[in-house]
């Protein structure tokens, strides 16, 4: 069965700073790989996924990120950290069978 | 495009009675839907996958004679909580797959608050 872990529960940036959000997956089959994101009392947006094209993916509000099979992991980036990314993220990773599975989520708080 | 809704937005229930919760494809047919469950600051929890005209199938550990659900169109599919009591209070979102889909992408509705009194 497939699973991902999302390092760190909480993470706090300086508004301008890098945001960083850790996902590592498992997965014995070549899995497609999402990222969301989720504002209180809402349900989820994709950021961006990986289907097995390009390794460095592009999403949407300025985030993006890599696909590394050696490491098993797709951590999120986004180079300058905005108020309105404060926000919870979720990693999700899913096979063939279009389940997803989520990892625990990332809250992010952006201080001015 | 591909807008997921679902209704009622939040809800406020007795403990006993039954609530239903809907989840429709805007634009878009889905013959395969999902419904998640979130408790506060936790992650998505999948509880069962719902496709036109069958059978739901279940998650391990999620009762089938209490959550039913129903995906009786390829633009809707209802989940009903039976007998509701205060631990089924939660987040119940659901999401859907394109009939046409090809990228492993689901569509996330905004999310059903239920709470249980």
């Amino acid at each position: 069965a497939q699973s991902v872990t999302q390092l760190g529960s909480h993470v706090s940036v300086s508004e301008g700073a890098l945001v960083l959000l850790r996902c590592n997956y498992s997965s014995s089959v070549p899995p497609y790989l999402f990222w969301y994101v989720q504002y209180p009392n809402q349900g989820l947006q994709l950021l961006l996924k990986y289907t097995s094209a390009a390794t460095l993916v592009k999403g949407i509000n300025g985030f993006e990120a890599e696909f590394k099979k050696s490491e098993t992991s797709f951590h999120l980036t986004k180079p300058s950290a905005h108020m309105s990314d404060a926000a919870e993220y979720f990693c999700a990773v899913s096979v063939h069978d279009y389940k997803l599975s989520f990892g625990a989520g990332t809250t992010v708080t952006v201080r001015a | 495009g591909a807008v997921v809704s679902q209704h009622p937005s939040w809800v406020i229930c007795k403990s006993g009675t039954s609530v239903k919760i809907e989840c429709r494809s805007l634009d878009f047919q889905a013959t395969t839907m999902f419904w998640y469950r979130q408790f506060p600051k936790q992650s998505l929890m999948l509880m069962a996958t719902s496709n036109e005209g069958s059978k739901a199938t279940y998650e391990q550990g999620v009762e089938k004679d209490k959550f039913l659900i129903n995906h009786a169109s390829l633009t809707l599919s209802t989940l009903t909580v039976t007998s509701a009591h205060p631990e089924d209070s939660s987040f119940y979102i659901c999401s859907a797959i394109p009939q046409a889909g090809t990228t492993y992408e689901q569509y996330f509705g905004p999310g059903t608050r239920l709470t249980v009194t």
